[in-house]
């Protein structure tokens, strides 16, 4: 079975610093989909960046960018310029290719940008 | 795109009685549709997948009959939370998907359940 593992609980950073978030996953299938969603205080979940497996080139998007490793089996998000609006708990997720499009998600990591 | 609704986002009700909670994707015909539970702090646990037009698959430990999904049409299913207790109150989302390879879960506002 596909496990996803977030091993940190909380970070935090200063604004318009960096940060990282951690993730790894176990799964024996060859293609599959990454996935970070962002969840605010107002609980939306929010679709931050994708990944497709067989694609080699990491996803990008704004300040948003992952460290996709597959052999490691690690998928880690990046954050620059942190934003206040970036406070959130941020959820990795697994996606496999013929699981129906049922997601796995980590256990989450809650993000807070300081001023 | 991909907007889906969801509705009510918070209901308040007493013991006993039963909640319908309804998940709509407006501007796509979702072949998918999943329920979760999340508690506070916590990550979400997916309930229960429905396809439009069968039967809900539940998974291990949820109650058919306490959570009664129905997914009549691509663009609409709802969770029934029966006779609630307050253990069930939490925080219920739902999301959509197009069956189509890689496409991700957009997902609904949630719902926030609390039985008095």
């Amino acid at each position: 079975a596909q496990t996803v593992t977030q091993s940190q609980p909380e970070m935090s950073v200063q604004e318009a610093e960096t940060v990282t978030l951690s993730c790894t996953y176990d799964t024996s299938e060859n293609n599959y989909y990454l996935f970070w969603y962002k969840q605010p205080p107002s609980r939306q979940m929010i679709l931050v960046i994708r990944q497709e497996a067989y694609k080699q080139q990491n996803a990008t998007e704004n300040r948003f960018s992952v460290n996709f490793q597959k052999a490691a089996k690690s998928f880690s998000l990046k954050i620059s310029d942190s934003q206040l609006g970036d406070t959130a708990m941020y959820f990795c997720a697994f996606m496999g290719n013929n699981q129906g499009g049922k997601l796995i998600f980590g256990q989450g990591t809650e993000l807070s940008v300081k001023p | 795109g991909a907007v889906v609704s969801q509705h009510p986002s918070w209901v308040i009700c007493k013991s006993g009685t039963s909640v319908k909670i309804e998940c709509r994707s407006l501007d796509f015909q979702a072949t998918t549709m999943f329920w979760y539970r999340q508690f506070p702090k916590q990550s979400l646990m997916l309930m229960a997948t429905s396809n439009e037009g069968s039967k809900a698959t539940y998974e291990q430990g949820v109650e058919k009959d306490k959570f009664l999904i129905n997914h009549a049409s691509l663009t609409l299913s709802t969770l029934t939370v029966t006779s609630a207790h307050p253990e069930d109150s939490s925080f219920y989302i739902c999301s959509a998907r197009v069956e189509i390879y890689n496409q991700p879960q957009h997902f609904g506002d949630g719902t926030r359940l609390s039985i008095l």
